[in-house]
């Protein structure tokens, strides 16, 4: 597609839920990025991948956070156990070797 | 580790009025530098970036020099429109042990009123 696409754009969850976050990279941008937002502030790194592989995932807060891009195209970032801290903007971001991090509008993510 | 500090907002103009935003950063090496507008309820768009010392950066009327002997990346608009009312973040990219990654400052809320 022309750009970054995420799914849902909007996601209220229960606390203790589980809940799954999608990201539709740019065709053809080999490394993809997680970022958490939260209210206010600047995005935070979460978790970095080239192609299929997860070469850095320094960023995940805990291990109820985990992702996954099993083909080298589409992400989902998971949350397991969901707690009202987990509530920010979950951003996936795309790139290629020239061209630089190109962001989707962002999921954001409710506990109740 | 790296870091990137902006100036606190939020920042109110007048139409017309001139902008400064000030960043600076702190880093090994010597990163690339971007900055980043979001509108409300959208994600981050690319505005400019830098990647070497006395780079300009430039888009849509904004400028930023990269400045390495003051660590600074400031942004500057000579006529702000209301259409530029949005958050503005300063960034630096780092590449550490195989990753890549961008450090983001806190970001800067500016509106413009007509």
């Amino acid at each position: 597609g022309a750009g970054v696409s995420q799914s849902p754009r909007y996601k209220v969850a229960k606390r203790g839920q589980d809940v799954a976050l999608r990201c539709d990279p740019i065709s053809g941008h080999v490394s993809l990025f997680w970022y958490q937002q939260a209210l206010g502030q600047g995005p935070e790194f979460l978790t970095y991948f080239q192609n299929e592989a997860q070469l850095d995932k320094s960023g995940l807060p805990s291990d109820r956070f985990f992702a996954e891009r099993p083909e080298g195209s589409v992400s989902t970032l998971k949350i397991q156990r969901t707690q009202q801290e987990d509530s920010a903007v979950y951003l996936c971001a795309s790139s290629s070797r020239v061209r630089p991090q190109h962001f989707g509008d962002g999921t954001r993510l409710s506990i109740l | 580790g790296d870091s990137v500090t902006q100036m606190e907002g939020p920042v109110t103009l007048s139409e017309e009025a001139f902008l400064t935003i000030n960043c600076t950063y702190t880093a090994t090496g010597y990163p690339s530098l971007f900055w980043y507008v979001q509108y409300p309820g959208e994600g981050l768009q690319l505005l400019l970036k830098a990647t070497k010392a006395d780079d300009k950066g430039s888009n849509k009327g904004f400028e930023a020099t990269y400045r390495k002997e003051t660590t600074s990346f400031h942004l500057e608009k000579g006529s702000v429109q209301v259409s530029d009312s949005a958050v503005y973040f300063c960034a630096l990219e780092q590449y550490q042990g195989g990753s890549e990654k961008l450090v983001f400052g806190k970001g800067t809320k500016l509106t413009v009123n007509p």
